[in-house]
């Protein structure tokens, strides 16, 4: 089945205790992305990736750190959590190379930063 | 730059009363139109998507949405709602190159009562 993976679902953390968000996708897709999602605010983005080593900071990029070192995995790392980095994650891709391709999202991760 | 306006952050409807979701969209170039729906504890879903050919599009679970140029508009419809329908949806824009974002707006809560 093609789809997005993300892992975990759920996690609860410490301010300052760094953390790793995974994303998987099994579809061979070359553009990846991680969004937030945040009551009243929508779906804003924080980075991109359009391939293999090649990554970008989206509109809220501040926090968070990318790396797309193989094509199907593109993990989204919070060096030192805050509480406003409360939210619910969405990773996403997309075959990339026209704009009439939508994406493909995974399930989600809620994180929550006490 | 691309930009969505989603109006009404909830709508509420009876069951089987006509489903009326509103989007406009700002684009710099001829834009390609996504909606998506989220139901609760899930990711995002594609219902439907516009790219330049049809401008009335029609998704999935009966949902359908007509784009109209002139009003810069791409409202999302269903003739009949049903109780399996509540649940927000995104309307969103895509970028002016093949690997670019897509902009969401804020998100549309549909409420449907027996």
């Amino acid at each position: 089945e093609a789809q997005v993976t993300q892992n975990p679902r759920y996690l609860i953390t410490v301010t300052g205790k760094k953390l790793t968000v995974t994303c998987s996708q099994n579809m061979n897709h070359e553009y990846m992305s991680w969004y937030r999602q945040d009551p009243g605010l929508g779906l804003r983005q924080i980075y991109y990736s359009m391939n293999v080593e090649v990554t970008d900071k989206g509109d809220v990029p501040e926090g968070y750190k990318v790396s797309r070192k193989e094509k199907r995995n593109f993990p989204l790392i919070l060096e030192s959590p805050s509480p406003n980095q409360t939210s619910l994650y969405f990773c996403a891709s997309s075959p990339g190379g026209s704009r009439a391709y939508g994406y493909t999202f995974g399930s989600g991760t809620r994180l929550t930063v006490v | 730059a691309q930009s969505v306006t989603q109006l009404g952050s909830h709508v509420s409807v009876s069951e089987g009363a006509l489903v009326l979701l509103r989007c406009n969209y700002s684009s710099s170039v001829p834009p390609y139109l996504f909606w998506y729906v989220q139901y609760p504890n899930q990711g995002l879903q594609l219902l439907l998507k516009y790219t330049s050919a049809a401008t009335l599009v029609k998704g999935i679970n009966g949902f359908e949405a007509e784009f109209k140029k002139s009003e810069t508009s791409f409202h999302l419809t269903k003739p009949s709602a049903h109780m399996s329908d509540a649940a927000e949806y995104f309307c969103a824009v895509s970028g002016d190159s093949g690997y670019s974002t897509l902009t969401f707006g804020k998100g549309t809560m549909l409420l449907v009562s027996p």
